[in-house]
């Protein structure tokens, strides 16, 4: 099956830093790529929806500016973290579409895991 | 407003036993169902995508059934086996994606 990478797979960082979180897909062209947030023993909570070469749509409450996306290819978007802060430590997950909003199959990439001290 | 519930929230059951987890959505217009398994840090990996037309669809001990009509899809798991502990993440695609809360599963020896 398709393969989505995420690295790094696990990052601590100190409180005020941004971290960037790469996804890629391996073997296929994601035209859609989804950054999800996750908390200790919850579902996964959608924060955006980015299409390749547009501006990504942003999920209510979710902060545009503190997580910025960027899907300027059709194998890599990245997240940025910026100025993080301790209630940022999460588990990041990302899933990539082949097709445009994510209609087919989605592949979700291993997560990324942020401490920020 | 569209939503997916799970049932249980979570379970525990002795190896070797079936199970059976619940998804209800109310999510319109209806495209299509996907179960996730994710072991705890991990991303979810797809165990079955269902369409409106398709009533059941198996892989290996997962069977995943959808009733479109009364908006109801089950996840079936047969003969537990350790490694099934996990939790299971029902999705559903209408004009966006709708996320289950999940069943936290945990099998027992």
């Amino acid at each position: 099956g398709a393969v989505v990478s995420q690295h790094p797979s696990w990052v601590i960082c100190k409180s005020g830093t941004s971290v960037k979180i790469e996804c890629r897909s391996l073997d296929f062209q994601a035209t859609t790529m989804f950054w999800y947030r996750q908390f200790p023993k919850q579902s996964l909570m959608l924060m955006a929806t980015s299409n390749e070469g547009s501006k990504a749509t942003y999920e209510q409450g979710v902060e545009k500016d503190k997580f910025l996306i960027n899907h300027a290819s059709l194998t890599l978007s990245t997240l940025t973290v910026t100025s993080a802060h301790p209630e940022d430590s999460s588990f990041y997950i990302c899933s990539a579409s082949q097709l445009a909003g994510g209609t087919g199959e989605l592949f979700f990439g291993e997560g990324s895991r942020l401490t920020v001290l | 407003k569209n939503q997916v519930e799970q049932s249980p929230q979570s379970l525990i059951i002795l190896e070797g036993k079936n199970c059976t987890l619940q998804c209800n959505y109310t999510v319109s217009p209806f495209s299509n169902l996907r179960w996730y398994k994710q072991d705890t840090g991990r991303g979810p990996v797809s165990l079955t995508i269902m369409t409106f037309s398709e009533n059941t669809k198996s892989n290996g001990r997962y069977t995943a059934t959808l009733d479109a009509d009364t908006k109801q899809s089950s996840l079936h798991i047969t003969a537990s086996q350790l490694s099934d502990s996990a939790s299971y993440i029902c999705v559903v695609r209408g004009n966006m994606l709708t996320f289950g809360g999940g069943t936290r599963l945990m099998v027992k020896p």
